[in-house]
């Protein structure tokens, strides 16, 4: 079963523009992870933010976490056709054993 | 450094054959973790593989069956393939000791299993 869920589902914006999503999950975890998939292969790490963090930073990327709403967003900066993708979360409890939302489909248009 | 690599890149098998894939992670991780994942859905996990032990398992059954090797490398076992198998299948390799810990995972580029 699928722990975190993705809002929205699909988001297309200009290049140029900022883009947000959104994850939601349910259950306590020890981390939140973020990765990017180009076109159905393998899955990229993009940013990790811990359970007693708050926000994090890595170039254009801006996670946040709230703990108490149990959701985390991603905001991608001054976007490029380049990151044309689908963005998954996955939450890792003390196990280390990753969950994934459903993923947001990314279309940046030029 | 290579990346995580897998074996083969396509497949396409029958219901009722069995189906080995196989990767070879990262230089220097220790711990394979294999996912499955369907058409416009995220990964689900199947199992993980750390000191040649099945150590944590996701929710599938006994039809998928794993191996990790000596050196690291694994494979994923599918008996009985059933329609409802075909999916893209990653590996991702991970080790306690590197800086980023287990926590993060290092995909290959995954197999497509097609089965008709």
């Amino acid at each position: 079963s699928q722990q975190g869920e993705e809002d929205p589902q699909a988001l297309s914006i200009q290049e140029g523009e900022n883009a947000t999503m959104n994850c939601s999950y349910k259950t306590s975890i020890n981390n939140l992870q973020w990765y990017r998939q180009n076109s159905g292969r393998g899955l990229v790490h993009l940013i990790l933010i811990r359970s007693n963090e708050r926000e994090k930073h890595s170039g254009r990327l801006r996670v946040t976490l709230d703990t108490s709403k149990k959701s985390s967003s991603l905001l991608i900066t001054a976007s490029r056709a380049a990151d044309t993708a689908s963005y998954f979360c996955a939450t890792a409890d003390s196990n280390y054993q990753l969950i994934w939302g459903a993923g947001t489909k990314l279309i940046i248009k030029p | 450094d290579a990346g995580v690599t897998q074996s083969p890149t396509h497949l396409i098998k029958t219901r009722g054959q069995q189906v080995t894939l196989r990767c070879s992670p990262k230089s220097g991780h220790d711990t394979v973790s294999w996912y499955q994942q369907a058409l416009g859905q995220g990964p689900q996990f199947i199992f993980q593989y750390y000191e040649e032990e099945e150590r944590q398992r996701g929710n599938f059954p006994d039809r998928f069956s794993g191996h990790q090797f000596p050196n690291y490398s694994s494979e994923l076992n599918v008996n009985a393939l059933l329609l409802g198998d075909s999916a893209l299948y990653l590996c991702a390799s991970s080790s306690p000791r590197g800086l980023a810990g287990r926590d993060t995972q290092y995909f290959g580029p995954g197999t497509r299993l097609t089965v008709l």
